[in-house]
């Protein structure tokens, strides 16, 4: 069974760090692609950034390029995120998702139940 | 602004038939395929339909997709109480060199 568990959320001041985990199991983590998409409260789904099987290429959307970094351990089948100079507009709940091939284009076969993320004073 | 246009909401009675379209352009639907997501309430996003109309397995084929042009359709017949939810379209777009969603469509089941 395919499971997504994501972790390092919480509640941070603007301007600060933050680094997100994501830990894969049930499939072979190196043959797949994988992404970060966020859903603000109330809100629609934003991708954020995803990431090749083997990390040779990576995308970011407009809104998070130069402060988050995308990156994964194949040996520790894990993805992470790792968000600098958080802003109020950060707020909101991180999925880790699995693309269904090798390659950033296609689409998100199984996600994660989310990490929180509030970036608040 | 989302860069797919989906109508905000769609609701119909069961058994009927819904659809919901998603608009876009000649950088993302109008070059590549298109998928669309489920969210029922309280949950996580789940794939419903990808590369314009291919159902993954375990998906009823109640579910059917369409592309024609910049442009792409969700359809739901035979509608049922636990289709309501948040459905969203998405696609590749290579301008912005990643994948865009539509804004979702809530469906209501009257």
């Amino acid at each position: 069974e395919v499971q997504l568990v994501e972790s390092g959320g919480g509640l941070v001041q603007p301007g600060r760090s933050l680094r997100l985990s994501c830990a894969a199991s049930g499939f072979t983590f190196d043959d797949y692609a994988m992404h970060w998409v966020r859903q603000a409260p109330g809100k629609g789904l934003e991708w954020v950034s995803g990431i090749s099987w083997n990390s040779g290429s990576t995308g970011y959307a407009d809104s998070v390029k130069g402060r988050f970094t995308i990156s994964r351990d194949n040996a520790k089948n894990s993805q992470y995120l790792q968000m600098k100079s958080l802003r109020a507009e950060d707020t909101a709940l991180y999925y880790c998702a699995k693309a269904t091939s090798v390659s950033v284009w296609e689409p998100f076969d199984y996600w994660g139940q989310g990490t929180l993320v509030t970036v608040s004073s | 602004q989302s860069v797919l246009t989906q109508p905000p909401s769609a609701s119909g009675t069961p058994g009927q038939r819904v659809t919901i379209s998603c608009s876009g352009d000649s950088s993302n639907i109008g070059r590549n395929t298109v998928n669309w997501y489920q969210q029922l309430p309280g949950t996580a996003p789940k794939l419903l339909i990808y590369s314009n109309d291919q159902r993954p397995s375990g998906v009823p084929d109640r579910f059917s997709g369409s592309k024609s042009g910049t442009s792409a359709s969700l359809a739901i017949s035979g509608l049922q109480s636990e289709d309501e939810a948040d459905y969203y379209c998405a696609a590749w777009d290579d301008r912005l060199n990643g994948p865009v969603f539509g804004g979702g469509t809530k469906l209501t089941v009257l």
